[in-house]
């Protein structure tokens, strides 16, 4: 039973390059998240995707791009790494409520770190 | 602007003791809140759900309380133990009933010592 999978865990990039990080969750869910969690600030809400072909923006989306092609897997690029984009990422999947609120589930991150 | 606050960045208490972290909000009347469990390296895992017209929840040694005319929510931990040691997270929908998008507290950082 994986649930979330994020791919990579770990990851260095050089200022400037580019990368896509993969989220994959089994669970036939309509609803997937990206944050980014620093210290200090708490898990911010990047994009997120209501539905496959569907992508929208959240709290901090300048510097991300996403895409969902396929209703299990959410991916999120980092089109030229700056050093304040160094944090750890996580991705997280939801059923639609359909008359019950349904909890968050999350990936245990990817690591970035931007030199 | 909306605003979450959880109590304190950390809390130190002695096993067998209870664990009170507050969570408070300022702006919003959610429909619901939510507090997840955080351990290092890893994602935040749901515990408990509270609704808007629910006062308190249960679950083995969790509850949380939820009162709307405060906007607090209180999540305790009795028996702590050790193991309960973790970062914990409040949450709730600012969205005005989309029901779909989550903000987090900044997270209380509970250590129980054996």
């Amino acid at each position: 039973n994986a649930g979330v999978t994020q791919t990579p865990k770990f990851r260095v990039l050089k200022t400037g390059q580019s990368m896509t990080l993969l989220c994959a969750q089994d669970m036939n869910h309509e609803y997937m998240y990206w944050y980014r969690q620093d210290p200090g600030m708490g898990l911010r809400l990047i994009h997120y995707s209501v539905g496959e072909g569907t992508t929208a923006k959240g709290e901090v989306p300048d510097g991300y791009n996403v895409s969902r092609l396929k209703k299990q897997n959410f991916l999120l690029g980092l089109e030229s790494a700056a050093p304040s984009q160094t944090s750890v990422y996580f991705c997280a999947s939801r059923a639609p409520d359909g008359g019950s609120n349904q909890p968050q589930h999350f990936g245990d991150g990817t690591r970035l770190s931007i030199l | 602007s909306q605003k979450i606050e959880q109590n304190s960045e950390a809390l130190n208490i002695q096993e067998g003791k209870t664990a009170t972290l507050t969570c408070n909000y300022t702006n919003y009347s959610p429909a619901y809140l939510q507090w997840y469990r955080q351990d290092p390296g890893r994602g935040p895992v749901f515990l408990l759900l509270i609704r808007e017209n629910e006062k308190e929840k249960r679950k083995e040694r969790l509850k949380v309380t939820f009162d709307t005319t405060l906007k607090q929510s209180l999540f305790h931990i009795t028996a702590s133990q050790p193991a309960d040691s973790a970062t914990y997270l409040c949450a709730l929908d600012i969205t005005g009933g989309s029901n779909y998008k989550l903000t987090f507290g900044k997270g209380t950082l509970l250590t129980v010592n054996p």
